[in-house]
């Protein structure tokens, strides 16, 4: 069956850190992975995107692997703050009746320490 | 300046009931979505508008039913409320060709007693 893993529901760290978040799927072929933050009470938001042709993709403090082989997607936040804590979904976007549809993770809850 | 609006932003209703959730984009997107946000935290597809145009619709009871006037509007009408429908349903957009990067509304919690 198909499915989407994202290791940790939560995830504590020090502040000044890297957080490093894990999406890990099975028996699909996406043809790119997106990363979303969402805090409480609000709706997603897009941070990052990367295509299967891609290994790293970066964004001020943010940077995405995507890992084919491997079926996995790490999502780094260097020198993290307070302000990062969030829930981080990743999503598969698959190819299907002319348009791409993209599937969540349940995502990981990232709390960082002061 | 919202790109994408929702009302309301919380529904409290019984058992039974019929409601509706509205949905604005002024993003210029083409393509409108709903998903639904369970206690677990999972978000799902429900539905998705291309050109008024339905062309995902995933294993939804058909008490729910989307309805779009036009482009910048994806309405989501469910019928005989039942407990299992208490979630938070999320109204997105995106352009359809390209990366499908979604832009969501804030929600509708919706709570069925």
């Amino acid at each position: 069956s198909q499915k989407i893993e994202q290791n940790s529901e939560a995830l504590n760290i020090q502040e000044g850190k890297t957080a490093t978040l894990t999406c890990n799927y099975t028996n699909y072929s996406p043809a790119y992975l997106q990363w979303y933050r969402q805090d409480p009470g609000r709706g997603p938001v897009f941070l990052l995107l990367i295509r299967e042709n891609e290994k790293e993709k970066r964004k001020e403090r943010l940077k995405v692997t995507f890992d084919t082989t491997l079926k996995q997607s790490l999502f780094h936040i260097t020198a993290s703050q307070p302000a990062d804590s969030a829930t981080y979904l990743c999503a598969l976007a698959i190819s299907g009746a002319g348009s791409y549809q993209l599937t969540f993770g349940k995502g990981t809850k990232l709390s960082v320490i002061p | 300046d919202t790109a994408v609006s929702q009302t309301p932003k919380y529904l409290v209703t019984q058992m039974g009931n019929d409601k509706s959730i509205k949905c604005e984009q002024n993003l210029g997107h083409d393509t409108m979505y709903w998903y639904k946000q369970d206690s677990k935290k999972f978000l799902k597809i429900m539905f998705s508008y291309n050109n008024k145009e339905l062309i995902i619709n995933e294993t939804v009871p058909n008490r729910f039913s989307p309805k779009s006037p036009d482009k910048a509007h994806l309405n989501l009408h469910i019928n005989s409320l039942e407990l299992g429908d208490s979630a938070v349903y999320f109204c997105a957009s995106s352009h359809v060709s390209g990366a499908n990067v979604l832009t969501f509304g804030a929600g509708s919690r919706l709570t069925v007693l």
